[in-house]
């Protein structure tokens, strides 16, 4: 079936470091959309991207989508302690669902 | 935007029984989504609540274990039935609502459930 991948599962970093994940898709996608999963709380919507190539930005997160829409990343520059928490990509098939990939846990030192 | 409550915020079962979980939003919606986070791990869908039909189960998840209902545009239910421990974990039920032209899917906080 169709799959999203997300990697890396954890990353640890030291407060004013960048931190990127990844995510990729088994088939093209008709859009992906971003999540943060803090601790012990729910998936809170960042972001959808639809374009081929598109590239959106908040503040310190970086968001972009492949060419062939079937990758994606999120980027933060310069972290801090309150970008902990979990961070989902999630692609709709052509079917119309959302498919989510394994998160990335983000830990950040201070 | 949607606003997603969600009740109960949490409990301990005991195996063998069900437990019922409810959701709430504070506009209608066409569609209400029922999904799994096992912990440490990533959201699963379990099923699609459509209001006035049955509802959507993806593979995996049938409608003896989670019957599901969904009585009017802005109210769901999801039962966990004949509960066991591997069933431990958050249920969310969320919305898709448009937020400044664009769909987004909200979540409600979450049910988190242990069965011993």
């Amino acid at each position: 079936g169709q799959q999203v991948m997300q990697i890396p599962q954890y990353q640890h970093v030291q407060e004013g470091e960048d931190f990127t994940t990844y995510c990729n898709s088994s088939t093209t996608l008709s859009n992906i959309q971003w999540y943060k999963q803090r601790p012990g709380g729910h998936p809170v919507f960042l972001i959808q991207l639809v374009k081929s190539g598109e590239v959106k930005k908040q503040k310190r997160l970086t968001f972009q989508f492949g060419e062939a829409k079937k990758n994606s990343s999120l980027h933060i520059t310069a972290t801090q302690t309150t970008d902990v928490g979990t961070y989902f990509c999630a692609g709709t098939s052509n079917t119309g669902k959302l498919i989510f990939g394994q998160g990335t846990t983000l830990q950040v030192k201070p | 935007s949607a606003v997603i409550s969600q009740k109960p915020s949490r409990d301990i079962c005991q195996r063998g029984t069900s437990l019922t979980i409810q959701c709430q939003v504070d506009s209608q919606v066409t569609m209400m989504f029922w999904y799994r986070q096992q912990p440490g791990q990533s959201l699963t869908l379990i099923a699609t609540a459509n209001q006035g039909s049955e509802a959507t189960y993806e593979s995996g998840f049938v409608i003896d274990k989670f019957p599901i209902s969904r009585p009017n545009l802005t109210f769901s239910t999801l039962t966990v039935s004949n509960m066991s421990p591997e069933d431990s974990s958050i249920y969310l039920c969320s919305v898709d609502s448009m937020d400044r032209d664009q769909e987004t899917q909200y979540f409600g906080p979450g049910t988190r459930l242990l069965v011993l």
